[in-house]
């Protein structure tokens, strides 16, 4: 997977506690993405980093904050977990606008109760 | 507004037919259009990809379908073998807007022996 890991791998947690989702990589690449994944719905931006503490909103961004201090790390927090935010939750990285290819990370599955 | 549709949801194909897969999007600012294939449990990883400036690539068994004038794409796997059976994503996006990639809503592929 192109060294990225995800962690954890699966989390189930109950309504209201903060959640946070960690991405790592080895690359050393600029971009940085987290995608959530739900059945019928693909793959959706939710934040993404353009550089360490430069970031942006994706299409679904409500609820969710994150947080790039390094360039191997990016965090993807919940606030405050609903039910509505149980998915799957994947990390993408990618070295520079030019090559366009994204690599994506393993996964965490996210069970909000 | 999903900006990149995709169909079908599902589909089944005997041993050795051939896989179609289409989508559609409609902002032509897009210059860049993956295939993405994901196994169960795992991230997804790319398989083939194409820009507006050809009509078609072909890399093995796979083959990306690009028209222009009709801002629609498909992927046509040949022979299919049941180690193909995924699931099936494609994107869009544009180079110099943070290769924020837009994905289809994905098609189950099951290769029947």
């Amino acid at each position: 997977d192109a060294g990225i890991t995800q962690s954890p791998r699966h989390k189930v947690t109950e309504t209201g506690t903060p959640v946070t989702l960690r991405c790592h990589q080895t690359e050393n690449h600029r971009y940085m993405y987290w995608y959530r994944q739900d059945p019928g719905h693909g793959l959706r931006l939710i934040h993404y980093s353009y550089g360490v503490k430069d970031t942006d909103k994706g299409e679904v961004s409500d609820g969710y904050s994150v947080s790039r201090s390094k360039t191997e790390d990016f965090l993807l927090t919940l606030e405050s977990a609903t039910s509505s935010q149980t998915s799957v939750y994947f990390c993408a990285i990618s070295e520079s606008t030019g090559s366009h290819e994204q690599f994506f990370g393993p996964g965490t599955r996210l069970t909000v109760l | 507004q999903q900006q990149v549709k995709q169909s079908p949801q599902s589909l089944i194909v005997q041993k050795g037919g051939i896989s179609i897969i289409n989508c559609a999007y409609e902002n032509t600012a897009f210059d860049y259009f993956p295939w993405y294939q994901q196994f169960p449990g795992k991230g997804p990883a790319l398989l083939i990809a194409i820009r507006p400036d050809v009509s078609e690539k072909k890399e093995g068994r796979f083959t990306i379908s690009f028209n222009k004038s009709a801002k629609q794409f498909s992927l046509h796997i040949m022979d299919s073998q049941p180690g193909d059976s995924a699931t099936y994503f494609c994107a869009a996006s544009i180079q110099y807007n943070f290769n924020k990639f837009y994905f289809g809503s994905g098609t189950k592929l099951n290769v029947k022996p």
